[in-house]
């Protein structure tokens, strides 16, 4: 079965400064996808950043890199120049193998709680 | 566009209450997915939606959960009886086709509260 883990339950960061959440994964599968959600106190999850498995470059979306290092099974979120907006939970996720019932469900690690400091 | 919406956003339910959540999906988009979060978790997958047939339903915790999408759009999620381990909030997301790459985008949730 498919893990992932976010070992970090909280994190601070100043404001402009730079953070990494931490996501290991574990699958038997040479082909998944890596997610990063991030999930305001309004609830809603909201997109950031994809990884595949067979991507050559890492991915960057803006602010948001992700560190994917294939070989430790991690793949950390880099915020460059944090903002007052980024305080949030983030979630990192794994697309799980192809089931044979058509779907392609998201397993999802416990979160990690960002907290921007003025 | 407009995004994922679900209603209501809010629900407080007596045990052995029946409780309906809807989730109206990004239009046009094929794929439609249902995911329970529990206080302090991360999203768990309860069901899946291609248009209008339910392929996969192996993650609804009993058979008081029942979900349809009898258009291929909107989606109502039904919990019978509900007790008060129900309580969490229900994440419906949705993707354009049912390919693996494809992104799923989510709404806001609604919180279900059994008292």
């Amino acid at each position: 079965a498919q893990k992932i883990t976010q070992t970090q339950p909280g994190m601070f960061v100043q404001e402009k400064e730079a953070v990494t959440l931490d996501c290991t994964y574990d699958t038997s599968d040479p082909s998944y996808g890596l997610f990063w959600y991030k999930q305001p106190s309004s609830g809603e999850m909201i997109f950031l950043i994809y990884q595949g498995s067979y991507d050559q470059q890492n991915a960057t979306e803006g602010r948001y890199s992700l560190n994917f290092q294939k070989a430790r099974k991690s793949a950390n979120l880099v915020i460059s120049a944090s903002q007052l907006g980024d305080s949030a939970m983030y979630f990192c996720a794994m697309r799980d193998p192809y089931s044979g019932a058509g779907s392609y469900q998201l397993t999802f690690g416990k979160g990690t709680k960002l907290s921007v400091i003025p | 566009g407009a995004g994922v919406s679900q209603s209501p956003r809010y629900k407080v339910a007596k045990r052995g209450q029946d409780v309906a959540l809807r989730c109206d999906p990004i239009s046009g988009h094929v794929s439609l997915f249902w995911y329970q979060q529990a206080l302090g978790q991360g999203p768990e997958f309860l069901t899946y939606f291609q248009n209008e047939a339910q392929l996969d339903k192996s993650g609804l915790p009993s058979d008081r959960f029942f979900a349809e999408r009898p258009e291929g759009s909107v989606s109502t999620l039904k919990i019978q009886r509900t007790q008060q381990e129900d309580s969490a909030v229900y994440l419906c997301a949705s993707s354009s086709h049912a390919l693996r790459t494809d992104t799923q985008y989510f709404g806001p949730g609604t919180r279900l509260t059994v008292l």
